[in-house]
Formats: structure tokens, sequence, C-alpha cells
């Protein structure tokens, strides 16, 4: 099983569709959980982080399940601006290199 | 503005040269960080700097070299040993290593892409 696992996508939507994108992870160990953004061969930039009461931050909400092991991103009231790749980030301290990438998830949004 | 330079933007090389991919940050942070990114894929650790004159590998050091001599600066060397060096290049920061500090975020520059002929 890969350590951070995300569906590609990509995730075609309507402005105004809500979309949600699901992370699972494999280390039970795992400590911190973010999502980035990252845009067409841009750098990626930190969206949110994820806690475990969840949170929300805007028309964006983050919440962490570890029972199950996944952390999810909801996306309200879609813009075209949010068309993009999120990436899903788990850090896991000190074992082996800590940060560890999913490959993201692509969203498409269209008017 | 604080933040982090990375130079060149493109770089084109011939097989068999070393080049250097330049970083710089202004944001006085400890942890800096090498990432390369390939088409569909995650980002990839290849060597991070908790700390001036200190660095360690990370998943995919070899073919690349680096040095920390000064708190602002984490240039990378591709070597000529390293296979498939054609990729896009991230540098990244943080106020203290992500490995110590799980709350700690990245800050990334606007990469370099290396293209190898």
């Amino acid at each position: 099983r890969k350590e951070v696992e995300q569906d590609p996508g990509p995730f075609n939507v309507p402005e105004g569709a809500t979309v949600a994108f699901n992370c699972t992870y494999s280390n039970s160990a795992s400590q911190s959980f973010f999502w980035y953004r990252q845009d067409c061969r841009k750098e990626p930039k930190l969206l949110m982080s994820v806690y475990s009461s969840g949170n929300e931050d805007g028309r964006f909400t983050a919440q962490l399940n570890r029972a199950s092991q996944y952390i999810s991103l909801l996306i309200r009231d879609s813009k075209l601006s949010d068309s993009a790749t999120y990436l899903c980030v788990v850090n896991m301290l000190q074992a082996g290199t800590a940060l560890i990438f999913g490959k993201g998830t692509t969203l498409s949004v269209s008017s | 503005d604080g933040g982090i330079t990375q130079s060149p933007k493109y770089l084109f090389r011939k097989e068999g040269q070393n080049v250097t991919l330049s970083c710089e940050q202004n944001l006085n942070h400890d942890a800096m960080y090498w990432y390369r990114q390939d088409p569909g894929q995650g980002l990839r650790l290849i060597y991070y700097s908790q700390i001036v004159n200190d660095f360690q590998k990370g998943d995919i050091a070899e073919g690349y070299s680096v040095s920390r001599e000064k708190k602002e600066s984490f240039p990378l060397t591709v070597t000529s040993a390293q296979k498939n060096p054609t990729a896009f290049y991230l540098c990244a920061s943080s106020s203290v290593s992500v490995r110590v500090s799980g709350a700690n975020v990245l800050t990334f520059g606007a990469g370099s892409r290396l293209t190898v002929l």
C-alpha cells in the first residue's frame, strides 16, 4: 500500500458545484496533515493545515479521520480560479524523511 | 517581501555536464529542502538541511550534491552521475525542520525546470 494515496482525477465540475477529495495514508504514526495547492507548472502553496477537530477556511473544509486514516477536502461553490492540483501531505516527524506528498488530485472548474 | 528565490527558472544541459541550481531565502528559516517533481508523481526529497553546515540525504540523493555554508543559501548540484535529471526542481524552507515540529509548513520557491538534451 502506498504511503499517501489520492485519486488523481481529473475532477471536472461546473462553477458553483461542491466537490470533495479524499486522501488515505498508511502510517498510523502520522502526526500532521496538510493540503497544498499547485497550479500548472508552479510551486505548491499551503492551502490549509488539517486539525483533528476539522477546520474550515471560507469555502474550504478539511477533515481528519484517524481511525480510518484518511483526510478530506471539501470545496463549496467552486470558482474557475479553484482549478489546480491539490496535494495531500502527511508528516510523520522523525520517521524517514518526515513529509510524504501524495501525487495530487486535479480539479478543473468550468463555466 | 520575504521569500525563496530559485535560479535559473529554465536550464538546458548536455549529458555529462554538471549543473548547479541556486536557492536563496530571506525568511530567516533554519531548515531548507530540495525536492524533485516528475509528471504525475509526488514530490520526492533529494536533500535537506536542518541548520547551517549540516545536511542529510533524502530519498533520492544519488547523483546530487548540496552545501549549506550560509543560512540563506542551499545550492543543489546535479551531477553527471544522475541518470535521469530532467525534472522540475523545487527548493523549500521552514522555520524549523519538519522532522522536529509537525506543525511547520513549507514555503516553496518558484522552481527550476531542468532539461537534459
